[in-house]
């Protein structure tokens, strides 16, 4: 069974650009959620999404965009990036009623 | 911001020895999760425990939570050159799907 697979691996973009990612999920799983990691920051929570529909969001702004496909692959999109923007950008996907996330290599994103 | 803060950030052992790391977070949980990375790798869960659990073991790990404390230990016994990772706890407040708070990791190192 193919594990979550994100594309592209790494990014380098310029500020003011934006940018897009994808992640396809396990095969069954219906829900992905995407997280940010930073040196300074950690791992900080994106938001979630299920079976189309955002459930849960973290506090970022509107710059950071997402959506869920109905094959449960979902996209992010961050607009008019900002050099603090750079970081290790994680999905994770779950099972319907599972707390346990499978997460992805994750995608770099330099911004420069 | 970040609910888990972890203890200690760094971790030097020899193979053999156990390693022990602490979790604490600030609010009602309903579940906590351990997760290890390797550098600059996606994460990979270890093991759930829920808030009524108090104690849980898989292979060489054990798991302990104490609500009334609102922390959390995870002991890796019979360390392996193979565990060097980061280790992270995670908690889950929310009141549906998955939104895990990240706490900061711990750095383990364990020399051959």
């Amino acid at each position: 069974k193919a594990g979550v697979t994100q594309t592209p691996r790494y990014l380098i973009k310029t500020r003011g650009q934006q940018v897009t990612l994808s992640c396809s999920p396990i095969s069954g799983h219906r829900s992905v959620s995407w997280y940010q990691q930073t040196p300074g920051q950690g791992l900080q929570f994106l938001f979630e999404y299920f079976s189309e529909t955002q459930r849960n969001k973290g506090n970022f702004p509107g710059r950071f965009s997402g959506r869920q496909f109905s094959n449960s692959r979902s996209e992010m999109n961050v607009s008019t990036l900002e050099l603090g923007d750079s970081a290790l950008y994680l999905c994770a996907s779950s099972l319907p009623g599972d707390e346990k996330l499978f997460f992805g290599s994750g995608t770099q994103l330099s911004v420069l | 911001s970040q609910q888990g803060e972890e203890d200690p950030q760094a971790l030097s052992i020899q193979e053999g020895e156990n390693a022990t790391m602490n979790c604490s977070y600030k609010t009602s949980i309903n579940n906590l999760q351990w997760y290890r990375q390797n550098s600059g790798r996606g994460l990979v869960h270890l093991i759930l425990i829920r808030s009524n659990e108090r104690e849980k073991h898989s292979g060489r790990l054990r798991v302990t939570l104490d609500t009334s404390k609102k922390s959390s230990s995870l002991l890796i016994t019979a360390s392996r050159a193979a565990d060097t990772a980061s280790y992270f706890c995670a908690t889950d407040a929310s009141a549906a799907g998955n939104k895990l708070t990240f706490g900061g990791g711990t750095r383990v190192l364990v020399k051959p």
